[in-house]
């Protein structure tokens, strides 16, 4: 069926460290991907998105990459800061619809 | 832009009671808005999908007359929790979306506590 799934549950980095959070989809067909942070207690906020037509997109300190080959999607975040600790979502949408499909999470750790 | 609002941000309330969520769209309209469920360390569970005029629709296992949904005007969608009880206690998000904008847009979210 239609899944977005994270490799990694618990991602530990140094601050100033470079933070890559990664993501695989099954749906082959998919063209458009977000990705979401969130912190403990808030609702989820939009920080990138990319569509199947593009293999990079850069934002600011973040970078979306897209292998379409191996289905895997990626979120670079650069100088990793304590503010960026939180969950991590990779979401696309559902075949035919609007409803988001959510990746289980990735929980992002920035030691000081 | 794009700024989604929830109220209450936080709620208590005794068992038996009826307590709604409201979730307004502040600078957009939003002809779709969804509700979500998300238990700790959890993923967000979609519950309804709320269509501006028309019956909200509803996922599987989620029961519509325990959880009424109104989206009267294209800024502001409800969502009411009939007889709640301490297993409806949870983290309800709201999200809208255009299809100008495409992306959903996530409130802050609403924490109930049924005791």
């Amino acid at each position: 069926g239609e899944s977005v799934g994270l490799h990694l549950p618990t991602l530990s980095v140094q601050e100033g460290d470079n933070s890559i959070i990664n993501c695989a989809y099954s749906n082959s067909a998919s063209d458009y991907f977000i990705w979401y942070k969130q912190e403990s207690g808030k609702g989820p906020q939009f920080i990138i998105d990319i569509r199947s037509n593009m293999d990079k997109r850069q934002g600011q300190r973040v970078t979306v990459l897209l292998n379409k080959t191996v289905k895997h999607l990626s979120l670079q975040i650069a100088a990793t800061q304590p503010g960026d600790s939180a969950v991590y979502f990779c979401a696309e949408p559902q075949r035919g619809g609007n409803k988001l499909v959510f990746g289980a999470g990735t929980i992002l750790r920035v030691k000081s | 832009g794009a700024v989604v609002s929830q109220h209450p941000s936080r709620v208590i309330c005794k068992s038996g009671t009826s307590v709604k969520i409201e979730c307004r769209s502040l600078d957009f309209q939003a002809t779709t808005m969804f509700w979500y469920r998300q238990f700790p360390k959890k993923s967000l569970m979609l519950m309804a999908t709320s269509n501006e005029g028309s019956k909200a629709t509803y996922e599987q296992g989620v029961e519509k007359d325990k959880f009424l949904i109104n989206h009267a005007s294209l800024t502001l969608s409800t969502l009411t929790v009939t007889s709640a009880h301490p297993e409806d206690s949870s983290f309800y998000i709201c999200s809208a979306l255009t299809r100008a904008l495409e992306t959903q847009y996530f409130g802050p979210g609403t924490r109930l506590l049924v005791l």
